[in-house]
């Protein structure tokens, strides 16, 4: 079946400009998860969501970034006024119910900010 | 959370079968082995998971110890695509919202 994607897989974009990342989960996946990872550097959490419940935006880094899932099913991860260290790839995961630990991952989009 | 040990990195011939080994020592009851697996360049992937059962499928097998303190990931028929970095978490399985983190991992390079 289809896996998770990610819209785009990459975007360049100037310092100061706002960028939205697209994520469409695997079909049937309550949870959904945005990390982001620098270049040889392991995998940092930013938020989660799990069906209707609030999501959990305890890793995101500061007020610039957002994210939302709407119909519990496709995620947007907005970032506002990007700086040059939001530059990374942004990967989103999608896990069934109870089953966290089993994350399926997205190709990722690339942002790079100049 | 157990923690777990790897080696840092192994190297195995194409065509042959890929032996990882993973030590839990501190593992609890209900603490499953998860392995994942990083390939140069993409997001982290889902292979297998298991609780004291081995397990099977399409991509690998999990052969855990009667004991569970150690357990071993085999790559049957390894490819030059399985050259990845390794990683075996330990968890509690029954759970939500967990967000994923690896240690070290084992670089396993597949040789031609």
């Amino acid at each position: 079946g289809a896996g998770v994607s990610q819209s785009p897989s990459n975007k360049v974009t100037e310092k100061g400009k706002d960028v939205e990342l697209r994520c469409d989960p695997i079909s049937g996946h309550t949870a959904l998860y945005w990390y982001r990872q620098s270049l040889g550097q392991g995998l940092e959490f930013l938020i989660y969501f799990q069906g209707n419940s609030a999501p959990d935006k305890s890793g995101l880094p500061s007020d610039r970034f957002s994210a939302e899932r709407t119909g519990g099913s496709v995620s947007t991860l907005t970032i506002q006024r990007t700086q040059q260290e939001d530059s990374a790839v942004y990967l989103c995961a999608s896990s069934p119910f109870r089953r966290s630990y089993e994350q399926y991952f997205g190709p990722g989009t690339r942002l790079t900010v100049t | 959370d157990a923690k777990t040990t790897q080696p840092t990195s192994m190297d195995c011939a194409e065509g042959r079968a890929a032996n990882l080994p993973c030590n839990h020592s501190t593992i609890s009851g209900n603490e499953y082995v998860y392995w994942y697996r990083q390939i140069h360049s993409q997001g982290p992937q889902y292979i297998i998971h298991g609780l004291k059962n081995n397990e099977t499928n399409e991509m690998a097998s999990l052969i855990i110890t009667e004991d569970r303190k150690s357990s071993t990931l085999i790559l049957p028929h390894a490819t030059l695509r399985d050259t990845a970095v390794y990683y075996c978490i330990v968890r509690v399985g029954e759970t939500s919202g967990s967000r994923l983190t690896f240690g070290e991992g084992t670089q396993l390079t597949v040789n031609p």
